[in-house]
């Protein structure tokens, strides 16, 4: 069945270091969404991509998706102790559900 | 936040008892979808619905069943809790199966 791995699991930043996490999927996807996770919190979205080879910005955060809708990745610039917290991209493919990566856990030291 | 609520926030349970967690939404989305968080595995998802009484499984749904009897509510029950269960678990709901979800604040089951 259609799979989305996260890498790397863990990465621990000093604050001002910049950031990226991928993701990538073993069927083409229509979609890719972006959620993030504050410690102790829900899974808050953050957004969509649609469109082949489409980047979006959202402030420091940079999204990507790659041309052939297999890959996807999340790039944060100069991170800040507010980018805390677990970082998970969600596929969408022909089985019109959305699959979870494992997600990706940011630490940030001051 | 979108209108989700999550009953119980917390629950400890013993092995072997039935336990049913409640979401219930204000939003009226016509999806609305159970996962199960653990370390190292994600979200994944237990349980589905597209419509009242129309629903259908995910990845884990083994030893879980649900209900969605009204638009608002979507029941997840564990008909005979096993320790394998104990797990952070996430109500979600959208207004279509591949478009964006939001999510309630979670239900911290343990069970003994």
């Amino acid at each position: 069945g259609q799979q989305v791995m996260q890498i790397p699991q863990y990465q621990h930043v000093q604050e001002g270091e910049d950031f990226t996490t991928y993701c990538n999927s073993s069927t083409t996807l229509s979609n890719i969404q972006w959620y993030k996770q504050r410690p102790g919190g829900h899974p808050v979205f953050l957004i969509q991509l649609v469109k082949s080879g489409e980047v979006k910005k959202q402030k420091r955060l940079t999204f990507q998706f790659g041309e052939a809708k297999k890959n996807s990745s999340l790039h944060i610039t100069a991170t800040q102790t507010t980018d805390v917290g677990t970082y998970f991209c969600a596929g969408s493919g022909n089985t019109g559900k959305l699959i979870f990566g494992q997600g990706t856990t940011l630490q940030v030291k001051p | 936040d979108a209108g989700i609520t999550q009953s119980p926030r917390h629950k400890v349970t013993e092995t072997g008892t039935p336990v049913t967690l409640r979401c219930h939404q204000t939003e009226n989305h016509r999806y609305m979808y159970w996962y199960r968080q653990d370390p190292g595995h994600g979200l994944r998802l237990i349980h589905y619905s597209y419509g009242v009484k129309d629903t259908d499984k995910g990845e884990v749904s083994d030893g879980y069943s649900v209900s969605r009897s009204k638009t608002e509510d979507f029941l997840l029950t564990l008909e005979s809790a096993t320790s394998s269960q104990t797990s952070v678990y996430f109500c979600a709901i959208g207004s279509d199966g591949n478009q964006p979800q939001h999510f309630g604040d979670g239900t911290r089951l343990s069970i003994l």
